[in-house]
């Protein structure tokens, strides 16, 4: 079955480190997103990318960073310069850009 | 630009309807809605181009407004399983920019 897939499910920062969050996607599909989740907030965008070797960044990216080496994959790095980390992360993936959006099941992410 | 989604809650009793708004000061070119259940991904429900459609999903249905930047989504019937969190996104321009996600819309639906 097509789907999105993101790992961990639950991770857990230290003071000072940098983490990864894995999304990879099977449904051929060009562009990918992060979103940002917190209580109230909505949705907010922190990258996208609507095709391979090229990204955006959205609203909130500051403290964030992308790379879409493949088709498939969209890993997107938490710094230490994001003081705020503690949020669910979620990862969607659409044909171009203006098409229903698939999401993955999210990654929780809190600080130690 | 952020939609404005209202209510930001609403109970319902199973059987009862309800209406959920999201509004935009731009010009949109689209708007989509998703729902969301605790602690799931949203799920697609529907998209509506403008042109002042309107689309249906079974008993939830949904009307765009384009000349006042305005959709809402209709729950009829409602049924437990609509319980969640709505959101709206828009489009704005030709298109070929991200949706920007409302903060949503938390409906509970009850027996």
């Amino acid at each position: 079955d097509g789907g999105i897939t993101q790992s961990p499910k639950y991770l857990f920062r230290k003071e000072g480190q940098n983490v990864t969050l894995s999304c990879e996607q099977n449904l051929n599909h060009d562009a990918m997103y992060w979103y940002r989740q917190d209580p109230g907030q909505g949705l907010r965008l922190i990258y996208y990318s609507q095709i391979v070797n090229d990204f955006q960044k959205g609203d909130i990216a500051e403290g964030y960073s992308v790379s879409r080496e493949k088709k498939e994959s969209f890993p997107l790095t938490v710094t230490s310069a994001q003081k705020n980390p503690t949020a669910f992360y979620l990862c969607a993936s659409s044909i171009p850009t203006n098409q229903p959006q698939h999401f993955g099941d999210g990654t929780r992410l809190s600080i130690l | 630009q952020q939609p404005v989604q209202s209510p930001q809650a609403v109970i319902l009793r199973e059987g009862e309807d309800a209406v959920i708004n999201c509004s935009s000061s731009k010009a949109l070119y689209s708007v989509h809605w998703y729902r969301q259940k605790h602690g799931e991904a949203p799920v697609f429900l529907m998209i509506l181009l403008k042109g002042g459609e309107q689309k249906g999903h079974d008993k939830i249905s949904a009307s765009f407004n384009e000349k006042k930047q305005q959709s809402s989504l209709y729950l009829t019937a409602s049924q437990l399983s609509y319980s969640g969190t709505y959101f709206c996104g828009t489009v704005r321009n030709s298109g070929n920019t991200p949706l920007v996600f409302g903060k949503g819309t938390r409906l509970s639906v009850i027996a």
